[in-house]
Order: structure tokens, then sequence, then C-alpha cells
């Protein structure tokens, strides 16, 4: 089945450390993003990427790092910079353009110890 | 930049009454999105909408698009258990990515 595969699905850091959150897709798609949700917030943009090799920041980008080496893959790394990590993230693909609707994986929700 | 405003934050309701949730947009949109996720889960894209004044139905949803394509509307007629979660609006405008509201959470009392 062809679809989004975010993991872990839980992840706990320590202070100061970095962690990276997976997420694959399989559905040919070319343009990849990455939101945190906080509760009564909505969905915010961390980064997104619309080719391999390239990704922009998003409205929340400062503590966040990213990749884009493979068109299926695009892993979002939470450094130590990032003062209050604690958050659902989703990672979302869709068809080249902005446009274009979004599939979502299932989140992965990250706290700390 | 662009912000997409979305009310209510919250809305309960008894099982079988309707329900609306509305977006507003600070730009003119070029096509609005709906999206709805389950409590526990993650948005699931519901419609999309281009024209201007265009109405779109799924089953006991009715999505409209405003005239001057700067606002959107969901109404739920009848609302059952299964509509229970949170509801959002997402507009675009031109060469950046989808704008996402705030979302409307629905609560449906059997």
């Amino acid at each position: 089945d062809g679809g989004i595969t975010q993991s872990p699905k839980y992840l706990f850091r320590k202070e100061g450390q970095n962690v990276t959150l997976s997420c694959e897709q399989n559905l040919n798609h070319d343009a990849m993003y990455w939101y945190r949700q906080d509760p009564g917030q909505g969905l915010r943009l961390i980064y997104y990427s619309q080719i391999v090799n390239d990704f922009q920041k998003g409205d929340i980008a400062e503590g966040y790092s990213v990749s884009r080496e493979k068109k299926e893959s695009f892993p979002l790394t939470v450094t130590s910079a990032q003062k209050n990590p604690t958050a659902f993230y989703l990672c979302a693909s869709g068809r080249q353009g902005y446009i274009q609707p979004q599939h979502f994986g299932d989140g992965t929700r990250l706290s700390i110890l | 930049g662009q912000q997409v405003m979305q009310i209510p934050q919250y809305q309960h309701v008894q099982e079988g009454e309707d329900f609306t949730t509305y977006c507003n947009s600070s730009t003119t949109l070029s096509n609005i999105q709906w999206y709805k996720q389950r409590p526990g889960g993650h948005p699931v894209f519901l419609i999309q909408l281009v024209k201007s004044g265009e109405v779109k139905k799924q089953k006991r949803l009715t999505f409209q698009f405003g005239e001057a394509k700067k606002n959107s509307s969901l109404h739920i007629t009848a609302t059952q258990t299964t509509d229970v979660g949170t509801y959002f609006c997402a507009g675009y405008s031109g060469n950046t990515p989808l704008v996402f509201g705030k979302g409307t959470r629905l609560s449906v009392i059997a």
C-alpha cells in the first residue's frame, strides 16, 4: 500500500540532545513537509521541500534542521537549540506544486524527559 | 504574510444537530482545502474548492467557497458521533505552501 511512514510513534529526548524523526513516503510525491502541532495551535510549518537536495524554511524553522537526499525521505532533526520541543510532529507529502492536497503520516509525539 | 482564521475554535453539539465552521483569509485565495483530523489521528484531505461561489457536497457535508474567494464554510447536517474531530481549512494564494487555520474541534454528544 502507498503511504507515508513516520517513526518512531513516540520519542523521548533528554535536555541538550538532538533527535531525528523519520519520514518515508512511497507515493512518488515530489513535495514533502514537516509540521508541528500544539494544542489549539493548528498546524505550523517547519520546513518544506519541493525537490531532492532543496528545501526551504517554514514559519518556525529555528531549532530544526532537515535533509532531502532522496525523493522518498525527509528526516527532521530537532536540535538542542529548540527550547520547547514537546509537540506532535506531522510529516506530509504531495504532488509537485503547493496547491496540491497533502497526505499526512501518523505523526511522532516528542516529549522531554 | 497570509493568515487564515477559523471560527469557532470549539463546538459541542447534540447528535442530530447541524454544525458549521467558518474560514476567513486575509488575502484572496486561489484554492481552499478542508481536512479532518480524528482524535489521536492525522489530518485527512476532504475536498478542495477552486471557483468563486463554488459549492460541493459529500453526503451530509456541504462546502462553500465565497464569491470573493476570501472565505469558506463547512456545514454538517444532522451530526453523528463519527463526525467527531478537528476540521481544518487550508488556503493557497500564491507561490507559497498552504496556510492552515487553527481548526474547529467538534464534539458530538450522543
